[in-house]
């Protein structure tokens, strides 16, 4: 059974930085990309890119390109989101999900880990 | 503001049918498959509908898609008190390079 799990809550103050896990299991971990979405409060969903794990070369939207890297773990089948000088507008839920090959379709989507920047 | 343009709600007694519409451009839709999610209250979403008008498996039947030119449309038959919930369409976009959501449509089964 496919799990996706991410890391817990986190507080930050403005200009902090902040990493965020996800670890999956229950399928071959390289096979699927991970991608990033973040859901301000009472607002849509943000793309944020993809990292595709045992391919390194990461995507990432044009928004975040400057403050985002993602990284990834494939012996703890984790992926990571670090995402630098924090402002009060970050303050959202981060999905991590997954997606198959040929595909943009996130189909398992992790619990989401809520991210406050508040000084 | 989504490029993604979706009404922000709809609404439908049980039993009836719904749709909700979802207008983009030659860039994303016009070109691109288009998938919808299902986001119920404090839950993360769910892809329910995906290249178009496909179901995972899992997904009722009472959910279908369809696309022509550069809109989409995501129709719920028989609607249920378990559909109520934010729905969103998303496709790939060539001008920004990147997926795109649009701004969520919150259903309300009356």
């Amino acid at each position: 059974q496919v799990q996706v799990v991410q890391s817990g809550a986190e507080v930050k103050k403005p200009g902090d930085s902040v990493k965020l896990s996800c670890k999956a299991s229950g399928y071959t971990f390289t096979s699927y990309a991970i991608h990033w979405v973040r859901q301000a409060p009472g607002q849509t969903l943000e793309w944020m890119g993809w990292i595709h794990p045992g391919n390194g070369d990461p995507r990432y939207s044009q928004h975040f390109l400057d403050r985002v890297t993602f990284t990834e773990d494939t012996s703890a089948n984790t992926v990571y989101m670090e995402m630098n000088r924090l402002t009060s507008e970050d303050t959202a839920v981060y999905y991590c999900a997954r997606n198959p090959p040929g595909s943009l379709d996130l189909v398992d989507w992790g619990q989401g880990t809520l991210v406050t920047v508040s000084s | 503001q989504s490029v993604l343009t979706q009404p922000p709600s709809a609404s439908g007694t049980p039993g009836q049918r719904v749709t909700i519409s979802c207008s983009g451009s030659s860039y994303n839709i016009g070109s691109r498959p288009v998938n919808w999610y299902q986001q119920l209250p404090g839950t993360a979403p769910k892809l329910v509908i995906y290249t178009n008008n496909r179901r995972p498996s899992g997904v009722p039947d009472r959910f279908s898609g369809s696309k022509s030119g550069t809109s989409a449309s995501l129709a719920i038959t028989g609607l249920q008190s378990e559909d109520e919930a934010d729905y969103y369409c998303a496709a790939w976009d060539d001008l920004v390079s990147g997926v795109l959501f649009g701004g969520g449509t919150k259903l309300t089964v009356l």
